[in-house]
């Protein structure tokens, strides 16, 4: 069956460190990939999607994320995170079953420390 | 920026009551998705329509969820009745045909006491 992972229930960085969130999914084929940030109490905002083409793709408010086939995996990334970034993360996977049917993660919760 | 406006943003019923939901997707966005995201967990879809036809709705509990688009514009998610369990955000998004991304509404936080 497909399937999104996100492997981190949580994450906690330093402001101005990196960050790397996880993603992997399970599929047959090559997916349309998503990633959402929701911020407490309020809907998904999409910060970027992989469709074709470029591997690394630029989204929002400075992530980007890289698609990597081998690995099954849509990590987002930021080189320096702030304050402001804190919030849960959905990577989601949009599968072509006739219709789009879009599968979401169960969600990384981001803390950023001062 | 366009939005997806969705009504009430907080509602509380009672267990076995009836409670409805609005949702207003992008203009010219024809399709257009209700979720329901349980806390501490990804958005689970319900329905999805396109225009005013529902694709999918195998995830939608149908003996007390109802969904309509009457007009292949806005949108009416029913329950009735609620239970305990029906405690969630309720969340609406619209996308252009295809999918290249979702907008999404604000959401509903449904309490069921």
């Amino acid at each position: 069956a497909q399937s999104v992972t996100q492997p981190d229930i949580h994450i906690t960085v330093s402001e101005g460190a990196s960050l790397e969130l996880r993603c992997n999914y399970s599929y047959g084929a090559t997916p349309y990939l998503f990633w959402y940030v929701q911020s407490p109490g309020q809907g998904l905002q999409l910060l970027l999607k992989y469709f074709s083409g470029d591997t690394l793709v630029q989204g929002i408010k400075g992530f980007e994320a890289e698609f990597k086939r081998s690995q099954s995996s849509f990590n987002l990334r930021k080189p320096s995170v702030h304050w402001s970034d804190a919030a849960e993360y959905f990577c989601a996977v949009a599968l072509n079953t006739g219709g789009f049917k879009t599968i979401f993660g169960a969600g990384t919760r981001l803390f950023v420390k001062a | 920026e366009a939005e997806v406006a969705q009504s009430p943003r907080y509602k509380i019923t009672e267990k076995s009551q009836a409670v409805a939901f609005w949702c207003d997707p992008i203009s010219g966005h024809a399709t257009l998705y209700w979720y329901r995201q349980i806390l501490g967990q990804g958005p689970e879809l319900l329905v999805q329509f396109q225009d005013e036809s529902v694709v999918d709705d195998s995830q939608l509990p149908k003996d007390r969820f109802s969904a309509e688009r009457l007009k292949g514009v806005d949108s009416t998610l029913k329950i009735q009745p609620a239970e305990l369990g029906d405690s969630a955000m309720y969340l609406c998004a619209s996308s252009l045909r295809g999918n290249y991304g979702y907008t999404f509404g604000s959401g509903t936080r449904l309490t069921v006491v």
